[in-house]
């Protein structure tokens, strides 16, 4: 069964960092590629980024280039989402998922639980 | 970057209906359209991809159609568990954007 379990969320202030962490089981993690989408409180799902499966391919929506780095680690199974000068417009829970297939890459098929970023002062 | 639109918004139906929502793209993105499920303060679900290919696990009553800029979700004998809020996206081109959402009450 696929299982992805994220982790690192919390309440941050305005400008600090935070990095999300992905651990995933239930499948060849260093197969697919991988990707965060988040919600924003009462509001519908952003993409946020995809990464390929050995990281030579990765992509993110305009407002977090710059800011926020995605990166995997095959040999510990884990995705991860580090997030730095973080704003107010950044709070949202945080989906990890899984492609749908090896084939259909680019979206998920598969989702984590979520992960709450709250960034205030 | 490719908007997404769809309508209706919110819409509610009786167990047993036949419901169809629809999403339109600013421009042309072939096949390349996924929708999601989403209950309130759960993950998304994801329900098709390529425009008309179930996701495993998912039943038979939903189904998707379309290309270009025009596609639809259908479902079918509508159960109590599909109240849920239903999202489109396309994957056509960087970035992957998704529709706004419409929120579906039985």
């Amino acid at each position: 069964e696929v299982q992805l379990v994220e982790s690192g969320g919390g309440l941050v202030q305005p400008g600090e960092s935070l990095i999300l962490s992905c651990a995933a089981s239930g499948f060849s993690f260093s197969d697919y590629w991988m990707t965060w989408v988040r919600q924003a409180p009462g509001k519908g799902l952003e993409w946020v980024a995809n990464i390929n499966q050995h990281a030579t391919e990765v992509y993110y929506v305009d407002s977090v280039k710059g800011r926020f780095t995605v990166s995997r680690d095959n040999a510990k199974n884990s995705l991860y989402l580090q997030m730095d000068a973080l704003r107010a417009d950044d709070t949202a829970v945080y989906y990890c998922a899984r492609a749908v297939n090896v084939v259909v890459s680019a979206i998920p098929g598969y989702w984590g639980r979520g992960a709450l970023v709250t960034v205030s002062s | 970057d490719i908007q997404m639109t769809q309508s209706p918004s919110s819409l509610s139906a009786s167990v047993g209906d036949r419901v169809t929502i629809t999403c339109r793209a600013s421009q042309p993105i072939g096949v390349w359209l996924a929708w999601y499920q989403q209950k309130p303060d759960t993950a998304p679900r994801s329900l098709i991809f390529a425009a008309s290919s179930l996701h495993t696990g998912v039943p038979s009553r939903f189904s998707g159609s379309g290309s270009g800029t025009d596609f639809t979700l259908t479902i079918t004998n509508l159960q109590p568990e599909d109240s849920a809020t239903y999202y489109c996206q396309q994957y056509n081109s960087y970035p992957i954007t998704f529709g706004q959402g419409t929120r579906l009450e039985i």
